[in-house]
């Protein structure tokens, strides 16, 4: 079975640290996302990668960089945690428009 | 701005009932058009794809319609299963792989 997995399924931050959220896709899609998703507002596009470094920034990247150093790899980056990032990250990948969806991280930020 | 409209709901249907949920885009250059699932604190899943002519999945039938940029999901016979919140999907730009999604419509159907 094709899998998206995201490194952490809840994670507590200190306002001001960095965050690392890691996801990995064994489906050799060329195409990796990040959302995140907030009551009332639905997925918001934070970064997309169409290639192994490669990136491009969506709707909402302030405050967020990304790496992909590896095909299988997209990381999301909080260069420095604010409560207003406490949201539901939400990782895909896809080898066209089907979207496939890691299980999602719950990020509180204190 | 490619948005993507859909009514919020709820959408309390008893179980049995039909229920028809409807979906505005405002890109009309999208080709690529979807109906996505999200259980309660779960990731979004596939639904169906949504082509012009119409397409059915068993109790679940898409239907497009380009030129008035007008989507619609119909389920029949509604299962407690199907409550869930479903999401509208259409591709940003032709061929650009990325996806614009609509807040969803959160679906409950009661014993």
């Amino acid at each position: 079975d094709v899998k998206v997995t995201q490194s952490s399924r809840y994670l507590v931050k200190r306002t001001g640290e960095k965050v690392f959220l890691e996801c990995v896709q064994d489906m050799d899609h060329e195409n990796m996302f990040w959302y995140r998703q907030d009551p009332g507002l639905g997925l918001r596009l934070i970064y997309f990668s169409y290639d192994v470094k490669m990136k491009e920034k969506g709707d909402i990247p302030e405050g967020y960089s990304v790496s992909r150093e590896k095909k299988e790899r997209f990381s999301l980056i909080l260069e420095s945690a604010s409560t207003n990032q406490t949201s539901m990250y939400l990782c895909a990948s896809s080898g066209g428009t089907v979207y496939t969806f890691g299980s999602g991280t719950r990020l509180t930020v204190v | 701005r490619k948005e993507v409209e859909q009514d919020p709901g709820p959408f309390n249907v008893p179980e049995g009932a039909t229920v028809a949920f409807n979906c505005t885009y405002s890109n009309s250059a999208s080709q690529s058009f979807f109906w996505y699932r999200q259980d309660c604190r779960k990731e979004p899943k596939l639904l169906m794809s949504v082509y012009s002519s119409g397409n059915e999945d068993g109790r679940f039938t898409a239907q497009l319609n380009r030129a008035s940029q007008y989507i619609s999901l119909l389920i029949r016979d509604s299962k407690l299963s199907d409550s869930a919140t479903y999401l509208c999907v259409v591709e940003s730009g032709a061929g650009s792989y990325q996806l614009t999604f609509g807040k969803g419509t959160k679906l409950s159907v009661i014993p």
